[in-house]
């Protein structure tokens, strides 16, 4: 069974201050794909990241930062000096390299980044 | 390149009446996937097309349907509507590969259902 869990329901911010997201997932698969993506208002899904179960390196990308441990079974998200736009619900996502596109999701963080 | 498109993108309808939804992908595209998005179950994955072929599905019932055309756009049929299936439908492409590997998906704004 596969499996992601978002613990934080609901996280909110001053802007300019760092926030972390945290995803925990199950898997039993060894080779499978981790996904972030963030959901504004609008309600569309906008892709922000992908890594491979084998590529444990940490990634950064501006203010975006992502932090993979297997052996933790985490793959956790650091925005840095965060933004009103950064305001959204973030959801992690997971899918074995051999699922044909099905992603299972986590129940998502919802961001409130206040000015 | 334009995005994935969805249309309608809002509909109302009443219980037992059927409804029909449409997704374009990305061109280039070949695979098409649709979840189901609601307060209380989360996204939850319907299924997925390759080719115009399901390859996968999730745990709906069979009034969920879908289909793909030559062109990999893809509809989704919900008949006998029920009040629980109030909800955003997503549609998400991406670039597909034969065999079962799994690609970074791309989603469209979604469809919002609502049933009376």
């Amino acid at each position: 069974a596969q499996k992601v869990t978002q613990a934080q329901t609901e996280i909110s911010v001053v802007e300019k201050e760092d926030v972390t997201l945290d995803c925990v997932y199950e898997t039993r698969d060894t080779t499978y794909y981790l996904f972030w993506y963030k959901q504004p208002p609008s309600g569309e899904l906008v892709f922000l990241i992908r890594r491979n179960s084998f590529d444990e390196q940490n990634e950064i990308s501006g203010r975006y930062s992502w932090n993979f441990q297997k052996s933790t079974s985490s793959f956790n998200f650091t925005i840095t000096a965060s933004q009103v736009v950064d305001s959204a619900v973030y959801f992690c996502a997971l899918s074995s390299i051999y699922n044909f596109n099905k992603f299972y999701f986590g129940s998502g963080t919802k961001l409130n980044v206040k000015p | 390149k334009a995005g994935v498109t969805q249309t309608p993108r809002y509909l109302i309808k009443t219980r037992g009446q059927q409804v029909t939804l449409s997704c374009s992908p990305i061109s280039g595209h070949r695979s098409v996937s649709w979840y189901q998005q609601t307060p209380g179950q989360g996204l939850q994955f319907l299924f997925e097309y390759f080719s115009e072929t399901q390859r996968n599905k999730g745990n709906f019932p069979g009034r969920f349907s879908g289909r793909q055309f030559s062109n990999s756009r893809s509809e989704m049929n919900v008949s006998t509507l029920e009040l629980g299936d109030s909800a955003l439908y997503l549609c998400a492409s991406s670039p597909g590969q034969s065999g079962a590997k799994t690609d970074t998906q791309y989603f469209g704004p979604g469809t919002r259902l609502t049933v009376l």
